[in-house]
């Protein structure tokens, strides 16, 4: 069965610090992979996707980047922190167009 | 820009009560139309609705969906305090990504 692995579950960071955010898939090849961020716990803003090894799509510019090193594996990055990257972050999976995904158990960051 | 608007965006209602929650969205490369519910982490999958007119059900959960009105409503009978969640709708369309609504959050209280 397909398991997705997300962590840390919970950070605490300094403005102007950096980040790392990672995520796996196991029992799957060729996911697509997401990243969401959830402000005040609403809705869902899609950050990143990506459809395959080293293809990165942005949808909101800002400060942060994404990688897919490996098939299964996807990293949200940022080199310094504003205040403003504070919220809850989702990773998710899917295979076909239309799918449902499957999220990650999701982090929440607070910069301070 | 595809949009998915869901409403009411908060609802509190009495344990016993039944709750509708609407959703509705833009038409342009339709394909599915989910809804999940959120507590105090991930999102869980609820239903997935691709063909108009056929409820799905899940104990006293089910949901409908319109394809030539747009919008898909998504019902709990005989609420319970368990039930306090955000409630998300999301559309898919031909790429792989979803578009969701801005969530209601449903309180139920005893």
């Amino acid at each position: 069965s397909q398991t997705i692995h997300q962590w840390p579950a919970t950070l605490v960071q300094p403005v102007g610090s950096p980040l790392s955010l990672e995520c796996t898939v196991e029992g799957t090849s060729n996911p697509n992979l997401y990243w969401y961020r959830q402000a005040a716990g609403r809705g869902l803003q899609l950050l990143f996707y990506s459809v395959g090894i080293g293809q990165i799509s942005s949808e909101v510019p800002q400060n942060l980047s994404a990688s897919r090193p490996q098939d299964r594996q996807f990293i949200l990055s940022s080199k310094k922190l504003l205040l403003s990257d504070s919220g809850f972050y989702l990773c998710a999976w899917n295979r076909r167009p239309g799918d449902g995904y499957t999220f990650g158990s999701g982090t929440r960051l607070t910069v301070v | 820009e595809d949009k998915v608007v869901q409403s009411p965006l908060s609802l509190v209602v009495h344990e016993g009560d039944t709750v509708t929650l609407n959703c509705s969205y833009e038409v342009t490369n339709f394909r599915s139309l989910l809804w999940y519910k959120q507590e105090k982490k991930a999102p869980t999958f609820l239903f997935m609705l691709t063909s108009s007119g056929i409820e799905k059900k899940s104990g006293r959960l089910s949901s409908i969906l319109d394809k030539k009105e747009l919008f898909s409503i998504l019902n709990i009978t005989a609420t319970q305090t368990g039930d306090s969640a955000i409630y998300l709708c999301a559309r898919g369309g031909s790429n792989y990504k979803l578009t969701f609504g801005k969530g209601t959050l449903l309180t139920v209280n005893p």
